[in-house]
């Protein structure tokens, strides 16, 4: 199937780090991203990681990748109010000349004080 | 700012209706996507564009169609109106590995 899976909600306290957990379907997906969305906003993409990489530091933004599992992690250092939105794992997958981000169902971040 | 804009930004329509959103990029992104994101639900992909001819397609009946322009502006019209059709509605410019740009959406309510 084409199921990527998240957890749906996630509860920290500000100033600690947040672990997004996500798993994916196709192991030939070249690139995997993180998305974020504010409520009522559109999706602004946060990060991503090519698949021959496992792991990639972007300022509080560390992703990890384990490709033999299918596995893919965001974690945010410090979390902040800010932070608090709906974050989106995809990959891409490709048929004939068309690609296609396959996006999971969302985890639900909750900062508080 | 992803350069991406989306419009209308609200809109409601009745059911058996025709919709027409539009999308344009200041980027001048030559492949655009758009995706249904209904209430608790990440976003499925309905079709891509590029170089105006539409190069793939989602799970989505024929009464889901959209063209681009060669400003690479892009429309997604959608007939016969369902209520299972309201829905945010997300254009997005592809970038060179594959990412996409959102515009801020267009919120469909159908009822």
């Amino acid at each position: 199937g084409e199921d990527v899976e998240q957890s749906l909600f996630l509860s920290v306290r500000e100033g600690d780090s947040s672990v997004i957990n996500c798993t994916y379907t196709d192991s030939s997906s070249t690139y995997l991203y993180w998305y974020k969305q504010e409520p009522g906003a559109g999706l602004q993409l946060l990060t991503y990681i090519f698949s021959n990489m496992d792991m990639k530091q972007d300022q509080r933004l560390t992703v990890l990748l384990n490709k033999k599992d299918k596995h893919l992690s965001l974690r945010i250092a410090d979390t902040q109010t800010g932070d608090s939105a709906i974050y989106f794992c995809a990959e891409i997958l490709h048929t004939g000349t068309a690609s296609k981000l396959t996006f999971g169902t969302g985890t639900r971040l909750q900062v508080t004080l | 700012e992803t350069g991406v804009t989306q419009s209308p930004t609200h809109l409601i329509k009745t059911r058996g209706q025709q919709v027409t959103l539009r999308c344009s990029s200041q980027s001048g992104h030559n492949t655009v996507s758009w995706y249904q994101q209904a209430l608790g639900q990440g976003p499925q992909f309905i079709f891509q564009y590029y170089r105006e001819e539409e190069n793939g397609r989602g799970n989505f009946p024929p009464r889901f169609s959209g063209l681009q322009f060669p400003n690479y502006s892009s429309e997604l019209n959608v007939n016969a109106l369902e209520l299972d059709d309201s829905a945010l509605y997300l254009c997005g410019g592809q970038g060179n590995t594959g990412e996409l740009f959102f515009g801020e959406g267009s919120r469909l309510t159908v009822l």
